[in-house]
């Protein structure tokens, strides 16, 4: 069965670090591009960034370049996003998703989610 | 950056057919992917390329996309259809993953 589990959300006050990470399992990891994508309560689905196989290539949305870092470790089966200066609109539910199964940009399947809330 | 413009409730009753639209500057251009979620799940592919059905996906959903809008066609609706929708496009220029705002889905 294909699987993705995330974990390493929590509270965290302004200005601090947090690192998510996403084990994967049931399929050749090193083979699929991977994304994160975070959802704010009550609001829609945002797409945070993405790494291709072999982690060489990597992509952000403007709101969180600069602070946040992806990667993986294909040895390990498991992608990171490494969240620096997080402010109070990072607060979100972040999913991470494998990209392009049945095509080049599709997201499937999705892990369950892991909540990071960012408050003093 | 590239905007896709869904509109915030669709409602329909049991039965009946349901289509929810996603616009964007020529996204026929663009292949369109679809997405649904239920309340504190995560979200489930339900429609790829415009109008591909992953396996397990019933018939009932079906998509197709053509000049500045995609649609979402859910057939005879039932009750566990009711979710929120998303379609979901990549864009070239920025090479960034965009999505609509979501749709709720109300099944009467």
């Amino acid at each position: 069965e294909v699987q993705l589990v995330e974990s390493g959300g929590g509270l965290v006050q302004p200005g601090g670090s947090l690192r998510l990470s996403c084990a994967a399992s049931g399929f050749t990891f090193s083979s699929y591009w991977m994304h994160w994508v975070r959802q704010a309560p009550g609001k829609g689905l945002v797409w945070v960034s993405r790494i291709n196989s072999d982690g060489s290539s990597t992509s952000y949305a403007d709101s969180v370049k600069g602070r946040f870092t992806i990667s993986r470790d294909n040895a390990k089966n498991t992608l990171y996003l490494q969240m620096n200066s997080l402010r109070a609109e990072d607060t979100a539910v972040y999913y991470c998703a494998r990209g392009g199964y049945h095509s080049g940009y599709d997201l499937e399947p999705w892990g369950q989610g892991t909540l990071v809330t960012v408050s003093s | 950056s590239y905007v896709l413009t869904q509109p915030p409730s669709v409602s329909v009753a049991p039965g009946q057919t349901a289509r929810i639209t996603c616009g964007g500057n020529n996204i026929g251009s663009k292949s369109v992917h679809w997405y649904q979620q239920k309340p504190g799940q995560a979200p489930v592919l339900v429609v790829y390329d415009d109008s591909d059905r992953p396996s397990g996906i019933p018939e009932r959903f079906s998509g197709s996309n053509s000049g500045n809008t995609a649609t979402l066609t859910i057939s005879r609706v039932e009750a566990g259809d009711e979710a929120d929708y998303y379609c979901q496009v990549w864009d070239s220029s920025s090479d960034h993953q965009v999505f609509g705002g979501g749709t709720k889905l109300t099944v009467l």
